[in-house]
């Protein structure tokens, strides 16, 4: 069985930063293209970033220069390391495996609030 | 960028009906389309992929159609378990990604 973990989620305020995990089991994150997307409260769900197996990144516009994604093979986690954080990135993030382009395991997800 | 949009944005459905949920895409994407359910406080589900493939697990009464940009899909007969918000998103050149702005399906 999958299982998509994440945390790290949390209050913080504008211009920090905060580091997300997710942790897998049952599937390997280093053999996978893998993705963040998230969800603004009470709205739709947005792409953020992605890791393909091979290592090559990409991201959103609205993230690119902030927003880090990695992994730790050893570990089976997923990171997305988010700087200079802003109120508009306030959202549900959710960890995610990509299978042929679409997403066909998701996490929970892990909250994060920006703000003052 | 290829634009998704979704129609309508609310649609009240009694138990028991068909509800039919519509997608368009800016340009073709082809047959590269999925559907994904998400109930309140859930990450979302994938319903269907590359427009008509059910994923695993998924009911019968739930069936994708459509290709190049018009898409749709269909639940023949409303559970109570199916009142959610429905996504789709394409994904014929990516990244990025694209997902619709979502059509809530409420009780009539």
């Amino acid at each position: 069985e999958v299982q998509l973990v994440e945390s790290g989620g949390g209050l913080i305020q504008p211009g920090g930063s905060l580091r997300l995990s997710c942790a897998a089991s049952g599937v390997t994150v280093s053999s996978n293209y893998m993705c963040w997307v998230r969800q603004a409260p009470g709205k739709g769900l947005d792409w953020v970033s992605i890791i393909y197996s091979g290592g090559s990144t990409f991201y959103a516009d609205s993230v690119k220069g902030r927003f880090t994604v990695s992994r730790d093979d050893s570990k089976n986690t997923l990171y997305l390391q988010m700087n200079s954080l802003r109120a508009e990135d306030t959202a549900v993030y959710y960890c995610a495996r990509i299978l042929f382009g679409y997403v066909d395991y998701w996490g929970q997800g892990t909250l994060v609030t920006v703000s003052s | 960028e290829i634009v998704m949009t979704q129609s309508p944005a609310t649609l009240s459905v009694s138990p028991g009906e068909r509800a039919t949920l519509s997608c368009r895409a800016s340009q073709s994407v082809g047959s590269n389309l999925a559907w994904y359910q998400q109930k309140p406080g859930q990450a979302p589900r994938l319903l269907i992929y590359d427009a008509s493939a059910r994923a695993t697990g998924i009911p019968a009464r739930f069936s994708g159609s459509g290709s190049g940009t018009e898409f749709t899909l269909t639940i023949s007969s409303l559970q109570s378990e199916d009142f959610a918000v429905y996504y789709c998103q394409h994904f014929i050149s990516w990244p990025p990604f694209t997902f619709g702005p979502g059509t809530k399906v409420d009780i009539k």
